[in-house]
């Protein structure tokens, strides 16, 4: 079946530093990833839409600048979170589809100190 | 009002029990129905997909769609600890590579001994 790969599974940064998660798709190509962001115990809210060869398509109060997404092939998107702060400690889970549906990479635990 | 609104739980079953979980949405346009699965610092896993009204059942899990009332349901039968996760409803108005996804808030399962 559709494989969706994540990276790093868990990091651990420090305020003001710049965090890079990738996310491949292993047995099919995506011209299209998306990107979530899930607190605790809540749901997965969509930051942004990954579109191979062009800019990412932002959610309504996701900062860009802060987020930034590229998507340089059609099998790899990285999420950059820059200048991370504590508040952006979530976890962020990528997803790509090579027809339909949607398949999940197993998500990035980002803990900011 | 939520798009999609899905009771958070937790629901706790014992072991052997036909758990239903159920979400209900407004949008009509959505087609295509899915649910998955998430365990615990995991993404999320493809459980069934089914597209306009009807059911569909894989091994213990049936899939009910009932667009007239914007209502779905997700069925397991004979219960077991390891169905213990959280269960997500998922939808969308079109298929393929781009099709967005929108997502109940999750039912979290607890299946005892």
């Amino acid at each position: 079946g559709a494989v969706v790969s994540q990276h790093p599974s868990r990091v651990i940064c420090k305020s003001g530093t710049s965090v890079k998660i990738e996310c491949r798709s292993l047995d099919f190509q995506a011209t299209t990833m998306f990107w979530y962001r899930q607190f605790p115990k809540q749901s997965l809210m969509l930051m942004a839409t990954s579109n191979e060869g062009s800019k990412a398509t932002y959610e309504q109060g996701v900062e860009k600048d802060k987020f930034l997404i590229n998507h340089a092939s059609l099998t790899l998107s990285t999420l950059t979170v820059t200048s991370a702060h504590p508040e952006d400690s979530s976890f962020y889970i990528c997803s790509a589809s090579g027809g339909s549906p949607l398949h999940f990479g197993n998500g990035t635990r980002l803990t900011v100190t | 009002q939520k798009e999609v609104e899905q009771d958070p739980g937790p629901l706790s079953v014992p072991e052997g029990a036909i758990v239903s979980l159920n979400c209900t949405y407004s949008n009509s346009a959505f087609q295509y129905f899915m649910w998955y699965r998430q365990y615990s610092r995991k993404g999320p896993e493809l459980l069934m997909y089914t597209y306009s009204s009807g059911n569909k059942e894989d091994g213990r899990f049936t899939a009910q769609v009932d667009k007239s009332s914007k209502y779905i349901s997700l069925f397991i039968r004979d219960s077991q600890p390891s169905d213990s996760a959280t269960y997500l409803c998922a939808m969308t108005p079109i298929t393929g590579t781009a099709s967005k996804l929108t997502f109940g808030t999750g039912t979290r399962l607890q299946v005892t001994l």
